[in-house]
């Protein structure tokens, strides 16, 4: 079936980097944009990015800029996101989901990674 | 930046209930780039209407999106127990996905 499955939690202190993992299977791959939204805790949800799989190409928001990096992995059909910098700010569960045309809804969702920022 | 803002914050309903969920964008949206998710608590988001008012696959007939520009509306015919979650709006527009700030629809 089609699904999304995330690498685990992870904690980082302050000013490290993290690195999520998103790996995609049931479906072709670079037909599917990827988007990455975080939630933190009992907060709502925060649009980060997204990447074309097809040839990489990828769109952030400007509070993520220079601070946010979306890759893939065609090979193994898996998309990663790594954010740098990290502050306790950042402590949120981190989705991957995708979308078939840009505004038509993400309509298969990872499970979600808790990434923890803490000293 | 599109700006969208649900109301009410929380709405306090009992099963059978109908439920209206409102999302006011800050400028226009095309109807067709307009979404609603569902969320339970410790689970992922899920898509119920997309283009403002198609149903996502499996999603019940009881959910019904509509609107247009600035003012689109989520409703739920008669609300089940299961539909007792957190809803949000998203819009794209311009390279730029935004959501709502949730409205959470519960039980009375």
């Amino acid at each position: 079936q089609v699904q999304l499955v995330q690498s685990g939690a992870a904690v980082k202190k302050p000013g490290a980097s993290v690195k999520v993992s998103c790996k995609a299977s049931g479906y072709t791959f670079t037909s599917y944009y990827m988007h990455w939204v975080r939630q933190a805790p009992g907060q709502g949800l925060e649009w980060m990015g997204i990447i074309n799989p097809s040839d990489g190409s990828t769109s952030y928001p400007q509070k993520f800029q220079g601070r946010v990096t979306m890759t893939r992995d065609t090979s193994t059909s898996t998309g990663y996101m790594e954010l740098s910098s990290l502050r306790s700010e950042d402590t949120a569960v981190y989705y991957c989901a995708r979308e078939t045309i840009p505004g038509l809804g993400m309509d298969v969702w990872g499970q979600g990674t808790t990434v923890t920022v803490s000293s | 930046e599109v700006v969208l803002t649900q109301s009410p914050g929380t709405l306090s309903l009992s099963p059978g209930e109908r439920a209206t969920l409102s999302c006011r964008a800050s400028q226009s949206v095309r109807s067709s780039y307009l979404a609603w998710y569902q969320q339970k608590p410790g689970q992922a988001p899920r898509l119920l209407i997309y283009g403002a008012s198609s149903r996502a696959t499996g999603i019940p007939d009881r959910f019904s999106g509509s609107g247009s520009g600035t003012d689109f509306t989520l409703s739920i015919s008669r609300l089940e127990p299961e539909d007792f979650a957190v809803y949000y709006c998203q819009q794209y527009g311009s390279s730029t996905w935004t959501f709502g700030q949730g409205t959470k629809v519960e039980i009375k």
